[in-house]
């Protein structure tokens, strides 16, 4: 039962490095999401993906890049990383109609320094 | 821009007392509407979920719907220690390309 997979769990950049962070499950749910937890924020969408092929900007887009390489993998990438990236950062999935909840990875702790 | 909002707490309840949480949204497309928990360090995690007008009870849990007001509320029962955390209020619309909108979360404190 590996649901919702993110690696890594933990890691530190310095600034200006870039990184991928990567996330895959295995529901075949066809959405998609990239989430960052900031204390006293709650969960700000970063992108979505609604299907394979597509995706969305969310609330907090800047600084990042997406790339849904197929139904299983949505990745989340980090060109040049920023003190303000340092965040907990939460893939998740769904299925698509009603009463159906997304499904959380673990969450990867970055730090930016 | 759909938003969610729930008071951030920390709302202090004591042991055995009822925990009321509120939540509101914006968007009256809105279909389903998710409570989470989020222990610290840890994933969220899905407690109820609710679409019809009205309660939904499950356990010690009861979450209430109104969609004319639009609100959301999670009610607590018999309160425990390990009922401490953050709760989630989500919302999600039925259009494919409708997200799952979170808010900021409300830190439950039970006291013992």
């Amino acid at each position: 039962n590996a649901g919702v997979t993110q690696t890594p769990k933990f890691q530190v950049l310095k600034t200006g490095q870039s990184m991928t962070l990567q996330c895959a499950q295995d529901m075949n749910h066809n959405s998609m999401y990239w989430y960052r937890q900031d204390p006293g924020m709650g969960l700000r969408l970063i992108y979505y993906s609604a299907s394979e092929g597509t995706t969305d900007k969310g609330e907090v887009p800047n600084g990042y890049n997406v790339s849904r390489l197929n139904k299983r993998e949505f990745s989340l990438r980090l060109e040049s990383a920023a003190p303000s990236q340092t965040s907990v950062y939460f893939c998740a999935s769904s299925e698509h109609r009603k009463n159906t909840e997304a499904f959380f990875g673990q969450g990867t702790r970055l730090t930016v320094v | 821009q759909k938003e969610v909002e729930q008071n951030s707490g920390p709302l202090s309840v004591p042991e055995g007392a009822i925990a009321s949480l509120n939540c509101t949204y914006s968007d009256r497309g809105s279909q389903s509407f998710f409570w989470y928990r989020q222990y610290s360090g840890k994933s969220p995690e899905l407690i109820m979920f609710i679409y019809s007008n009205g309660d939904k009870e499950d356990g010690r849990f009861t979450a209430q719907l109104n969609k004319a007001s639009q609100y959301v509320s999670l009610l607590i029962r018999d309160s425990q220690p390990s009922d401490s955390a953050t709760y989630l209020c989500a919302v999600n619309g039925m259009n494919r390309d409708d997200k799952i909108i979170f808010g900021k979360g409300t830190r439950l404190h039970i006291l013992p």
